[in-house]
């Protein structure tokens, strides 16, 4: 079965400062792990995946298959970034699921 | 065109009635979903569509019975609804589905009443 797990709902930190979103999957599969965003009043669009390894607006993941975890990371942090993230597992299937999401405010 | 364009953005429906909503997009993607997102919640996957074929029903209730007329278009047929049906209904299309990137409508915000 596929489950994403986001453990924390709330994160806040203060401009300028490093962030790190956690995910951790369970898939028996080989995974594709994505980043998505929603911005206020925005839709839910992608940020990263990690096939591609690229990194946008200053965030990077990182598969890490022995530890089943793809964790979000940027090493300061932009007010602009305050958004809801999800984390999201496909397989060698349609299903495209998302974790609870992570709620990042950053303070001024 | 890269957009999901869902119709309405706002939908009031009581508990007898018959509503639809669209989700169209004009980026040549094979795969199409919908999902119900409840508020402070994530998306639930609900249907997924592949090649215009329903390819995953997660065990959502007949009174929501998705169509797919084309490879552009994906409705979603609800009938006899409940209030904790009111949600935000997602629609998103990604080009096949396996591990490639969806995009995602702003949504269909349903009341039942």
């Amino acid at each position: 079965a596929q489950r994403v797990t986001q453990p924390e709902k709330l994160l806040s930190v203060f401009k300028g400062a490093p962030v790190e979103l956690k995910c951790n999957y369970s898939y028996s599969g080989s995974p594709e792990l994505f980043w998505y965003v929603q911005y206020s009043r925005q839709r839910l669009q992608l940020l990263l995946r990690h096939i591609s390894r690229e990194s946008i607006k200053g965030f990077t993941a990182d598969l890490n298959k022995g530890e089943t975890s793809f964790h979000l990371k940027k090493p300061f942090a932009q007010e602009e970034d305050s958004a809801m993230y999800y984390c999201a597992l496909t397989g060698n299937t349609d299903k495209l699921i998302f974790g609870t999401g992570t709620r990042l405010q950053v303070f001024p | 065109d890269t957009e999901v364009t869902q119709t309405p953005k706002h939908l009031v429906m009581g508990m007898t009635n018959k509503k639809s909503l669209k989700c169209e997009q004009h980026m040549g993607h094979r795969a199409m979903y919908w999902y119900k997102q409840k508020a402070k919640k994530p998306p639930e996957l609900m249907f997924v569509y592949s090649y215009e074929k329903l390819s995953i029903n997660e065990s959502v209730p007949s009174r929501f019975s998705p169509e797919c007329p084309n490879s552009s278009l994906l409705n979603l047929h609800l009938h006899a609804l409940q209030p904790e049906d009111s949600a935000l209904y997602l629609c998103a299309s990604s080009r096949t589905g396996e591990g490639t990137e969806a995009f995602f409508g702003q949504g269909t915000r349903l009341t039942v009443v």
